[in-house]
């Protein structure tokens, strides 16, 4: 059965510290590797990945996919208050279709 | 604003009856989008459609359907409802396929579904 799995599960942080979300998979067929922030209601989308040992950066975000091991990495530097939501891992996947596993989320919590 | 507009917000109905949930997507978003999301499952893909036609299918229930209008609008039709059901429901768009053109989803604020 087709999983993806999110550590931790939750976490609290000051401001001003890094972090480092996990999220490891078991698939069918991967196709791509996405995360998304979820704060009060729609997730957004931060980074897609494909390719193994590429790091995805934007602003003090970065991931980065390892294939061979099947997990992502999701990196947060200098954590802000408003970085405090919900970080989705979702995985694409075909098994005869296209489909996506999301993970349960890592809860991030910045205090100022 | 995501661009994504979902109705109604909020839902209401007691078990056993049958609702439908409506999503517009962002113009020129070909692709649609449906999740659900409930506390002790989190986020689960149920579906897409691009440019009308079923694209992807993920955990969707067989009391569940949906399509995608000529006009790119979408619904999601939830029959025979259970308590079970009750739940978050999202809609997303995206320009293309997510995986061929390497383009993010937007999502829509959601319509919350309370079974009774």
């Amino acid at each position: 059965e087709d999983k993806v799995v999110q550590s931790p599960l939750s976490l609290v942080v000051h401001e001003g510290d890094t972090v480092t979300l996990n999220c490891s998979y078991e698939v069918t067929n991967f196709r791509s590797l996405l995360w998304y922030k979820q704060e009060k209601k729609a997730p957004t989308f931060l980074f897609m990945l494909t390719s193994s040992g590429i790091e995805k950066k934007s602003g003090r975000l970065s991931s980065i996919l390892d294939k061979k091991e099947l997990f992502s990495i999701l990196n947060i530097t200098a954590t802000q208050t408003g970085d405090s939501a919900i970080y989705l891992c979702a995985v694409e996947a075909t098994s005869g279709t296209y489909k996506y596993i999301f993970g349960t989320g890592t809860r991030l919590k910045v205090l100022a | 604003d995501s661009g994504v507009t979902q109705t109604p917000k909020h839902l209401i109905t007691a078990t056993g009856q049958r609702v439908t949930l409506r999503c517009s997507p962002r113009s020129g978003d070909l692709s649609v989008y449906w999740y659900q999301q409930s506390l002790d499952q989190g986020l689960q893909f149920l579906i897409q459609y691009y440019n009308g036609e079923e694209r992807a299918k993920g955990n969707i229930l067989e009391r569940f359907s949906a399509q995608q209008f000529p006009d790119l609008h979408s619904e999601l039709n939830l029959s025979s409802l259970e308590l079970g059901d009750s739940a978050l429901y999202f809609c997303a768009s995206s320009v293309g396929v997510v995986r061929d053109l390497n383009t993010e989803a937007f999502f829509g604020q959601g319509t919350r579904l309370t079974v009774v």
